[in-house]
Order: structure tokens, then sequence, then C-alpha cells
């Protein structure tokens, strides 16, 4: 079965400090990836995603994220966090071709403190 | 139009009441998927629709009765609830059957209280 993993429960950085969040999934064939952030008390909202060509992708806020296929990794990074980027962030992948609907990461949950 | 649409977007309700949760698209995507989330966790699974036919049932409770009536709109009716039934049920859409080439829009949830 599809999965994805996402390493980090929670992280904890300070404001200006750089992110990276990892997202490994285990279906080798073509996928589309997404990752999705979730503010407290709001609802998903994309930030980016990657479907093919350039595999590095960017996003809104500054977020990209980085494709590599050999890795079966999708990981997330910001140069600068603020502390407005405190958030759960949601790995998810969906395969290109199939009838397996998009499976979520149990997500990594960022606390940015000033 | 770019958007799912979720009404209500609070519910608070007791465990003998009816209610229903309502979801609309209008881009024209040809699956519709209803999500559960509890606080702090990913969105579970629960219903697929692809061409307003029931495709996946991920084993819901049948307190939980999902209906398609038109390629546009997808209901959640709501009965008998237990108070762990409280979460955040979250309407998408998707362009193809699975979401796997263009993605799923989200809507934005309805907050579900169970008393």
């Amino acid at each position: 079965a599809q999965s994805v993993s996402q390493h980090n429960h929670h992280v904890i950085l300070s404001e200006a400090a750089s992110l990276e969040l990892g997202c490994n999934y285990s279906y080798g064939g073509t996928v589309n990836l997404f990752w999705y952030v979730q503010y407290p008390g709001q609802h998903l909202q994309l930030l980016l995603k990657y479907f093919s060509g350039d595999p590095l992708v960017k996003g809104i806020k500054g977020f990209e994220a980085e494709f590599i296929k050999s890795k079966f990794s999708f990981n997330l990074r910001k140069p600068s966090v603020q502390w407005s980027d405190t958030a759960e962030y949601f790995c998810a992948v969906v395969r290109f071709s199939g009838n397996t609907p998009l499976v979520f990461g149990k997500g990594t949950r960022l606390s940015v403190i000033a | 139009d770019t958007e799912v649409t979720q009404t209500p977007k609070h519910l608070v309700m007791g465990m003998t009441n009816k209610k229903s949760l309502k979801c609309e698209q209008h881009m024209g995507h040809r699956a519709m998927y209803w999500y559960k989330q509890k606080a702090k966790k990913p969105p579970e699974l629960m219903f697929v629709y692809s061409y307003e036919k029931l495709s996946i049932n991920e084993s819901v409770p049948s307190r939980f009765s999902p209906e398609c009536p038109n390629s546009s709109l997808l209901n959640l009716h709501l009965h008998a609830l237990q108070p762990e039934d409280s979460a955040l049920y979250l309407c998408a859409s998707s362009q193809d059957l699975t979401g796997g080439a263009y993605g799923y829009t989200f809507g934005s949830g309805t907050r579900l209280t169970v008393v």
C-alpha cells in the first residue's frame, strides 16, 4: 500500500531560522506530490505541488520543495521562518494513474518562537 | 468559480439529531471526497464519489450516509452520532477520478461538535 512518511512530529524553530521538513513516500511509480498547511483552527491550504518538470518547485509564502525521485523524497524548505508560519504541515501523495486517492502523511507541527 | 463551498461552517448537534453537511463545486470536477480530520491529525478519507457513484467507502459507520444528488453537490447525512465523531469534516473535489493529474481542491470544512 502506498504510504507517506513525515519524519518530524514537532519542530521548534526561532524566527529567521531555516526550515526543512522531510517527506518520503513508498510508491515507485509516477506520483504527484503536495504540501498542505493548516494554520491553527483553519482549513487545509495548498502550499505547493509537483506534477512534472523542474524538481524544485516554489510555492506561496516563500516555501519551496525539492522532488528527489531516487530518494522518494519531497522535502519542504524555507530559508527564514516567521512566527506566522506556526502551523501543521502535511505532505500528500497521489498516484498519477490508478484508483488510489490522495494519501496524507501524519503531519509535522511547526512552532516558531520569537 | 474555483472553489469548493461547504455549509454550514460550524454545527453543534445532539446525539439523537439528524443533520446534513453540504458541499458544492461548479468546476466540472468528476470526483468528490469526504474527509474527517481530528485535531492535530491528518485528514482521513471517508468516501469517494466518481461520476456521482460511490466508489470508495473506507469502512465508515452507517451513522454517516453520503449522497451525491448531482455532479456539483455532495451531502453527508448524519444520524445518531457519538461525541467522538466531533471533528472537522472536509470536502474535496478533483478534475480526474483520483486527483492524480491535477490534485484536489479542498473546501474550508464544517467543524462538527456532537454533544
